[in-house]
């Protein structure tokens, strides 16, 4: 019940394109959603986040879409580019308190011109 | 704004012997830190979260005598591999929640840990 289900394990985008990951989670007690992105050999760095009360939040290119029912959230990159190459993992946790971050398993997304 | 520094980035030592990697929050007080593990290709994997002043709760598989956590100020955490052996080689990252924060967790740029 503690998991979060990541698809795809990998994709190829077009420069210019609109690059779509999903995410699934059971856990209704999850109130928490970020995305991270990596680059090889560093850490993760804090994309975009939501919380269960809105259905979408949009930052830059980036855009999280949240289906509270389905128990299913998303990330968008809108015009992507070869600079967002990276390995993008989806998360979730619970309240204050209990902050753990259940990660998702990763995407690599890779992005050609 | 919030940056999470590692020390050191890599580190080679012989096996047997222990080594320490700092965690410090820059530019914010962490009541909570958290110390994960990632394998190449794989996802991150929590090991143990602490709170500045008390001892580190440990997720389930992960030895507490082995990898020994401090967090003695708001703003630094320690993890200790004692004893290392090949097999605890891997990439180890930490993260800090900024207390003012509601669930935000801020990575470091992760440690490099080879065991020959």
């Amino acid at each position: 019940q503690q998991q979060v289900k990541q698809s795809p394990q990998s994709l190829i985008v077009q420069k210019g394109g609109i690059s779509i990951i999903n995410c699934a989670y059971e856990n209704t007690a999850f109130d928490y959603f970020p995305w991270y992105q990596q680059f090889p050999g560093k850490g993760p760095a804090l994309l975009i986040a939501i919380r269960p009360d809105v259905s979408e939040k949009k930052e830059g290119r980036f855009t999280i879409s949240f289906n509270k029912s389905a128990k299913q959230f998303s990330l968008h990159i809108m015009d992507s580019q070869p600079g967002d190459s990276a390995t993008y993992f989806c998360a979730a946790s619970m309240g204050f308190g209990n902050e753990k971050l259940t990660f998702g398993t990763g995407t690599r997304l890779t992005i050609i011109p | 704004g919030a940056v999470v520094s590692q020390h050191p980035s890599w580190v080679i030592c012989k096996s047997g012997t222990s080594v320490k990697i700092e965690c410090r929050s820059l530019d914010f007080q962490a009541t909570t830190m958290f110390w994960y593990r990632q394998f190449p290709k794989q996802s991150l994997m929590l090991m143990a979260t602490s709170n500045e002043g008390s001892k580190a709760t440990y997720e389930q598989g992960v030895e507490k005598d082995k990898f020994l956590i401090n967090h003695a100020s708001l703003t630094l955490s320690t993890l200790t591999v004692t004893s290392a052996h090949p097999e605890d080689s891997s990439f180890y990252i930490c993260s800090a929640r900024d207390r003012g924060s509601y669930n935000e967790q801020f990575f470091g740029p992760g440690t490099r840990l080879t065991v020959l």
